[in-house]
This record gives structure tokens, C-alpha cells and sequence, in this order.
């Protein structure tokens, strides 16, 4: 059965950093990437960023609201990705999701698809 | 990048049918997409991946209740036999550029 279970999340202050760790079974992780998704309370959802297996180069890509801040890394050895945001506002108050890609082909066309979700993290920037 | 969208509300009565719409913006109309379900107060659950040909696979342990067709830029999701248990948010999401994209969400609400 594949599982995700993120942690790490909790109060922070602006300005301050934070890792979160996403930590999956049930499946051969350094075969797929991965992607943290966020959920503001209330609100929908926001992808942040994704890191590619190293089959396609481990490679990351972020969304244009944190490129900067965050940094998404893997340790394929410990079945585990991360995600490191530094000076939070508060704008970054969210439910963090890990979630797992796959990439999927549809005649010329391909599309990373998310398949798997974590049941999330709750971060809270405030002072 | 395309922007993916969605009503905001759908609603229908138990047992009946609820047909959800994501519209891909022009010149993405070829693209495939993914459907997930949000339950109230839970995390998101994927649903399936459907191609612009209509072809969907689903994901592990989802009801036959729930199917997916497409029509040019459309992509839409059919529950039939709708029960308790689907009133949740549906979002659908897509891939260009090195970027995810999410649609906005459509609030089901079964009546």
C-alpha cells in the first residue's frame, strides 16, 4: 500500500525557516517524483514544486510564488523528500501536501500526473 | 501555461447523476488532466487521469460510480448513483511548462 506521511510543520515566525519531511513505503520511491502542494485555510489548491526521479536528472521545478525560498530535495536511500522554506511570510500559513508523480504519455502529448496524496502538514507563520 | 476551469458549485439528489466540467484554455485543448476528490476536512484523493480522447484510467479503489469523458477542450467527471459520501470539492489539474496547474474547484453538494 503506498503511504505518505509528512511532518515537520507547525508555528513559525515571518521571516524564519522550516523542513518539512515526506517520508513514503509501499512503493520504489527513487522511481517517481515528487511534488508538495499547499491548501491556505479555506482555499483551494497550490501546487509549490516538484523534484524529478533521477532517471529524468532529479531535476526541480517551483512555483513563482516561492521560487527563492524553498528548495525541494529527495534522499532516495531513505525513502524521503523535502521541503525547505525559508523566510516565510505569512502568506505561507497552508496545509503542505506531499504528493506522488507520474509521468504519462497520451499519443504525442505527456503530463505529470499526481496519483498518491500525503494527508498533509499544517504550517502556521505568525508572530 | 494553461488555466483550467471549473464551475464553483454543482449540486443533485441522492441516487441521481452530477456531471462536473474542466475547460482547458485555447490551444491546450489536447492536454491531459487528472481529477481528485477533497472530502470535507480530509486530504485530497486522486481520482483518475483522463486524456483528451476520452480515455481514463482510474486510480486504486474508485468506485465505477465515478467516470470520465472529454469533448475538444472539456474534460468532464460523471458520478452516477451519487451518494453521501461524494459531497466533497473536485479539483482538476494539468501539466505545461515545468509548472502544475489547479483548477479552482467545484464544491458538489448532494441534496
Amino acid at each position: 500500500e503506498v503511504q505518505l506521511v509528512e511532518s515537520g510543520g507547525g508555528l513559525v515566525q515571518p521571516g524564519r525557516s522550516l523542513r518539512l519531511s515526506c517520508t513514503a513505503s509501499g512503493f520504489t520511491f527513487g522511481d517517481y517524483a515528487m511534488s508538495w502542494v499547499r491548501q491556505a485555510p479555506g482555499k483551494g489548491l497550490e501546487w509549490v514544486g516538484f523534484i524529478r526521479s533521477k532517471a529524468y536528472g532529479g531535476t526541480t521545478e517551483y512555483a513563482a510564488s516561492v521560487k527563492g525560498r524553498f528548495t525541494i530535495s529527495r534522499d532516495d536511500s531513505k525513502s524521503i523528500a523535502y521541503l525547505q522554506m525559508n523566510s516565510l511570510k505569512t502568506e505561507d500559513t497552508a496545509v503542505y501536501y506531499c504528493t506522488r508523480d507520474q509521468l504519462t504519455f497520451a499519443g504525442y502529448s505527456s503530463s505529470w500526473v499526481t496519483d498518491y496524496w500525503g494527508q498533509g502538514t499544517l504550517v502556521t507563520v505568525s508572530s | 501555461q494553461p488555466v483550467l476551469t471549473q464551475s464553483s458549485s454543482a449540486s443533485a439528489s441522492l441516487g441521481s447523476s452530477v456531471k462536473l466540467t474542466c475547460t482547458l484554455s485555447s490551444g491546450h485543448s489536447s492536454y491531459i488532466i487528472a481529477w481528485h476528490q477533497q472530502q470535507p476536512g480530509k486530504a485530497p484523493r486522486y481520482l483518475m487521469k483522463l486524456e483528451g480522447s476520452g480515455s481514463y484510467n482510474k486510480g486504486s479503489g474508485v468506485p465505477d460510480r465515478f467516470s470520465g469523458s472529454s469533448s475538444g477542450a472539456d474534460r468532464y467527471l460523471t458520478i452516477s448513483n451519487l451518494q453521501s459520501e461524494d459531497e466533497a470539492d473536485y479539483y482538476c489539474e494539468t501539466w505545461d511548462s515545468n509548472t502544475r496547474v489547479f483548477g479552482t474547484g467545484t464544491k458538489v453538494t448532494v441534496l
